[in-house]
């Protein structure tokens, strides 16, 4: 596609039930990252991926959340037993890596708003 | 941590002057970057430097990096109302596979 996509853009659940927020990286970039905004705050790093494989995961805040890779393209990460600490922005960015002379240049979604109630 | 710490946290200028955000981190990188982000919005990149480079420019903008103090300033010159946004600096690092890390930001306020 044109650009990274995310869906869905706005999710409001229940406490304690799970979702699912999904990711569409720009064709042939390898490197596929997750972030989570909260109001007014930085980015804090979830988790990224080279391909499909996760060489970090140090970012995950719980073994609530998960995250998946497949095809090398899309991701679906997915947060289990929400709380309500959980509401934020997940923000979706992917990039050509650093090999081959890239710079690691990000290009971002626009973000899925999670509000847990 | 190896997160990016900038400053101001907030800045409020009248358009016409310039804007210079910091931006300071701890280990060595690959390069860094700055990155803009409309309320509400996914984020933009802006501008590059790399670890060898000293300055750069694009536009109004004006980045420098001095990694003996392991920190990067970004100049806005000239600056106008559209410029009002939220600031950001990522850093790569070289012995993590291009993981970035994003510092708390800036916000920028630019009145008419």
């Amino acid at each position: 596609g044109a650009g990274v996509s995310q869906s869905p853009s706005n999710k409001v659940t229940e406490k304690g039930k799970d979702v699912e927020l999904r990711c569409d990286p720009i064709s042939g970039h390898t490197a596929l990252y997750w972030y989570r905004q909260s109001l007014g705050q930085g980015l804090e790093f979830l988790i990224y991926f080279q391909g499909n494989s996760a060489p970090d995961k140090s970012g995950l805040p719980s073994d609530r959340f998960s995250a998946e890779r497949t095809g090398g393209s899309v991701s679906t990460l997915t947060i289990q037993r929400t709380q309500q600490e959980d509401s934020a922005v997940y923000l979706c960015a992917s990039s050509l890596g650093i090999s081959g002379g890239n710079t690691g240049e990000l290009f971002f979604g626009e973000g899925s708003r999670l509000t847990v109630l | 941590s190896q997160q990016g710490e900038e400053d101001p946290q907030a800045l409020s200028i009248q358009e016409g002057e310039n804007a210079t955000m910091n931006c300071s981190y701890k280990t060595s990188i690959n390069n860094l970057q700055w990155y803009r982000q409309n309320s509400g919005r996914g984020l933009v990149h802006l501008i590059l430097i790399r670890s060898n480079e000293r300055e750069k420019h694009s536009g109004r903008l004006r980045v420098t990096l001095d990694t003996s103090k392991k920190s990067s300033s970004l100049l806005i010159t000239a600056s106008r109302a559209a410029d009002t946004a939220s600031y950001f600096c990522a850093t790569v690092f070289y012995n993590q596979g291009g993981k970035l890390i994003f510092g708390q930001g800036t916000e920028l306020s630019v009145k008419p």
